[in-house]
């Protein structure tokens, strides 16, 4: 258990549709990175927030967004859905402004049909 | 460029013998972070290790141990007396500049 808790777990979306990923960072983590992992692979990164700012990002397009809120709760978006974006998506959160990703959550499981 | 390379795709032993899996990195950076993670089926990544590049010392968990050569990039991870629940998914990664790649993975399998 890493107090780090995704939602939703598994989703099923429609090509060219727009998906809203969140996460709930353990407590007293103000660092939140978003991760890709499709099946097979290591997980990719996408980018991550440290108190509500972009601080890092992955070879992402811009279709691949994000927020993180003043209780740093974070959200990822993806818009314009495409086949190759299923995958599962992974969150981490870190304690401090470094870029370590520590504890993850389990992920959300997203199918693009 | 960043990279890390995992070698072995998937490795199986037998139940109390040690295994080791293998991790080289490359990074133009002076400072970085190394990790390992843990992937078991259900999906949610464990961590167990970060070890910074200025610290070359190598460390022991338990049955896990792992070994940090700056002199050739790598970072490998031994598991001493391997067990059944030790099988998951390994994951090395590099983190610096704010940037974190992960390796392929290696597939540890070990048998009863």
């Amino acid at each position: 258990e890493t107090g780090v808790t995704q939602s939703p777990t598994h989703l099923i979306k429609t090509r060219g549709q727009q998906v809203t990923l969140r996460c709930s960072s353990q407590s007293g983590h103000n660092t939140v990175s978003w991760y890709q992992q499709a099946l097979g692979q290591g997980p990719q990164f996408i980018f991550q927030y440290y108190r509500e700012e972009e601080n890092g990002r992955g070879n992402f397009p811009p279709r691949f967004s994000g927020l993180q809120f003043p209780n740093y709760s974070s959200e990822l978006n993806v818009n314009a859905l495409e086949l190759d974006d299923s995958a599962l998506y992974l969150c981490a959160s870190s304690p401090g402004g470094e870029s370590l990703a520590i504890y993850f959550g389990e992920g959300s499981w997203l199918t693009v049909v | 460029a960043q990279k890390v390379t995992q070698a072995q795709t998937e490795i199986s032993v037998v139940e109390k013998e040690d295994v080791t899996l293998d991790c080289v990195y490359e990074t133009r950076d002076t400072t970085y972070y190394l990790f390992w993670y843990k992937q078991p089926p259900s999906g949610e990544l464990v961590f167990l290790i970060r070890r910074n590049s200025f610290d070359e010392q190598n460390e022991i968990s338990g049955r896990y141990s792992w070994n940090f050569q700056k002199s050739t990039s790598s970072f490998n991870f031994t598991i001493t007396a391997s067990q059944v629940v030790d099988s998951a998914v390994y994951f090395c990664a590099l983190n610096d500049n704010n940037d974190m790649r992960f390796g392929a993975g290696t597939r540890l399998t070990v048998k009863p």
